[in-house]
């Protein structure tokens, strides 16, 4: 179901960036890149999303390659509460009702 | 502005008995999707609904599950006769008319005994 794919865990040091990847390679035009974290069992969380051109918000960047075939998700100074499973989804939301949430990168940040 | 708001957080049903699970959306909002969770797994999507429609279906079990949204008040998430295997981490999301974000409530944690 998941059109993406994402490594199972990461560990970043308190204070680095944390580079996130996903990889994407059967995007169609209009789907767009999500990303979503779940920090413990809370409801997934909304960070940021983009089509075609790099996106950045308050929370982060998102890194969208030419082909759009893949991206990544960039916190810029990940602190211990940036642990959580970050989750990379692609969706069209003109005909695509659902999110597929597939197992999603473990980041933990050491201190 | 209020988020989603999902009750109640927690939900202990002894086998056999009803359970029913609320969802408001976001002020604004009028699509309202449910997705459960099992333990150790990714949210899995059951239900998109509309005011008083169901949209889509597709991801809820075909018995003893029923999802509604009724033009005034929460859209509710019904299980009957629950079994030890409903016991899970129900997620409501909610979206204005173009759908493009789905923001997450805080979850209704089901325990079946």
């Amino acid at each position: 179901d998941a059109k993406t794919t994402q490594p199972t865990s990461m560990d970043c040091a308190e204070g680095r960036a944390a580079n996130l990847p996903c990889n994407h390679s059967t995007i169609s035009g209009n789907e767009y890149v999500y990303w979503y974290r779940q920090i413990h069992s809370q409801g997934p969380q909304y960070i940021i999303h983009g089509l075609k051109n790099n996106e950045t918000n308050e929370m982060a960047s998102l890194i969208i390659t030419e082909d759009r075939k893949s991206s990544t998700l960039i916190l810029p100074h990940a602190t211990l509460r940036d642990t959580a499973v970050y989750y990379c989804i692609v969706r069209d939301p003109l005909t695509g009702n659902q999110f597929y949430f597939g197992t999603g990168t473990s980041l933990t940040v050491i201190p | 502005n209020a988020g989603v708001m999902q009750n109640p957080r927690h939900l202990v049903r002894r086998r056999g008995q009803e359970a029913r699970l609320r969802c408001s959306p976001m002020k604004g909002h009028s699509h309202v999707y449910w997705y459960r969770q099992l333990p150790e797994e990714g949210l899995k999507f059951m239900v998109y609904l509309q005011k008083e429609n169901i949209i889509d279906e597709s991801g809820m079990p075909k018995e003893r599950f029923s999802a509604e949204f009724p033009k005034e008040g929460p859209s509710i998430l019904r299980i009957q006769q629950v079994v030890r295997g409903d016991s899970a981490a129900y997620f409501c999301a909610s979206t204005d008319r173009y759908q493009e974000t789905q923001y997450f409530g805080p979850g209704t944690r089901l325990l079946v005994l």
